[in-house]
C-alpha cells in the first residue's frame, strides 16, 4: 500500500548549524509534496511544498528536493535557530484522487542554542 | 488569516459512548478530511468528502465511524461506539477545489483531543 518513510526519527543541530531530513514514498504517482512543521500539543502546519514538476523549491532557510526517479524527498533547513525546534512530517499526495496526505512519522528536531 | 476551527479541544468519554467532533472549515474551501494522531505517532488519514459524499476512506474508518455536513459551516466527524484505541488527537482539514491535477494545500484545525476510558 502508500506508504512514506522518513529518516531520522530525531535530530540534534548546533543552533546555526544545517539540518536536513529525508523521506522516500512508495506510491509512483505522487505528485505533491509537502512538509509540516507540529510545534507540541499544537496543529501541523504547512511549510513548503514541492510538485513532482519541479526538482528543487527554496523558501529563504527552507528547501525542498525532489528525486522521481529514486522516489525521495527532503527537508533542508540552513542556520538553524532554536525556534525551529518541532516535529517536522513529510507528506504525500495524488492530486488526481481523494488528495488525501500520507505522512511519515515525524522527525523531531531540537536546535542547541 | 481564515482558519479551521474544532470543537471541542478536549473530549473524554466512557467506552461505548458515542461521540461527535466537529470543525468548521475555512469558508470557501470544498474538501475537507479527518486524520488522527495517536499519541506520539503519525498523522493518518481517515477520510476525505467532497460534494457530500466521501471520496476516500482509510482501513481505519469503518462502520463506528461516519461524516457528516449537515449545514453550510460545519463538518462532524462520529463515532458510534468509542473503543479505548480510538483515544488520539482527531484533526480536521480543509482544501480549495484548484481544478483537476492541481495541487492543493491542506489546513489543519487545532484538533480535539479525545480520551476514551
Amino acid at each position: 500500500g502508500e506508504n512514506v518513510e522518513q529518516h531520522p526519527s530525531t535530530l540534534s543541530v548546533q543552533e546555526g548549524d544545517s539540518a536536513v531530513i529525508k523521506c522516500t514514498y512508495s506510491d509512483s504517482a505522487s505528485n505533491y509534496f509537502p512538509w509540516y512543521k507540529q510545534e507540541l500539543g499544537k496543529r501541523p502546519q504547512l511549510i513548503i511544498d514541492i510538485r513532482s514538476n519541479v526538482g528543487e523549491k527554496k523558501d529563504q532557510r527552507i528547501a525542498v528536493t525532489l528525486n522521481k526517479t529514486a522516489k525521495h524527498f527532503s527537508l533542508h533547513i540552513t542556520e538553524t535557530q532554536p525556534e525551529d525546534s518541532a516535529v517536522y512530517f513529510c507528506a504525500a499526495s495524488r492530486v488526481d484522487s481523494s488528495y488525501k496526505l500520507i505522512f511519515g512519522s515525524g522527525t523531531r528536531l531540537l536546535v542547541r542554542p | 488569516e481564515p482558519e479551521v476551527t474544532q470543537t471541542p479541544s478536549h473530549q473524554v468519554t466512557q467506552m461505548g459512548q458515542e461521540v461527535i467532533l466537529r470543525c468548521v472549515p475555512i469558508s470557501n474551501h470544498l474538501y475537507f478530511y479527518w486524520y488522527r494522531q495517536i499519541l506520539g505517532q503519525k498523522v493518518e488519514f481517515l477520510v476525505s468528502f467532497y460534494n457530500n459524499e466521501i471520496s476516500e476512506k482509510s482501513e481505519i474508518f469503518d462502520d463506528q465511524f461516519s461524516v457528516e455536513r449537515p449545514d453550510g459551516s460545519n463538518f462532524t466527524l462520529k463515532i458510534r461506539s468509542t473503543k479505548l484505541e480510538d483515544s488520539a488527537m482527531y484533526f480536521c482539514a480543509s482544501s480549495e477545489v484548484r481544478g483537476r491535477g492541481r495541487y492543493n494545500e491542506q489546513f489543519f484545525g487545532p484538533g480535539t483531543r479525545l480520551t476514551v476510558l
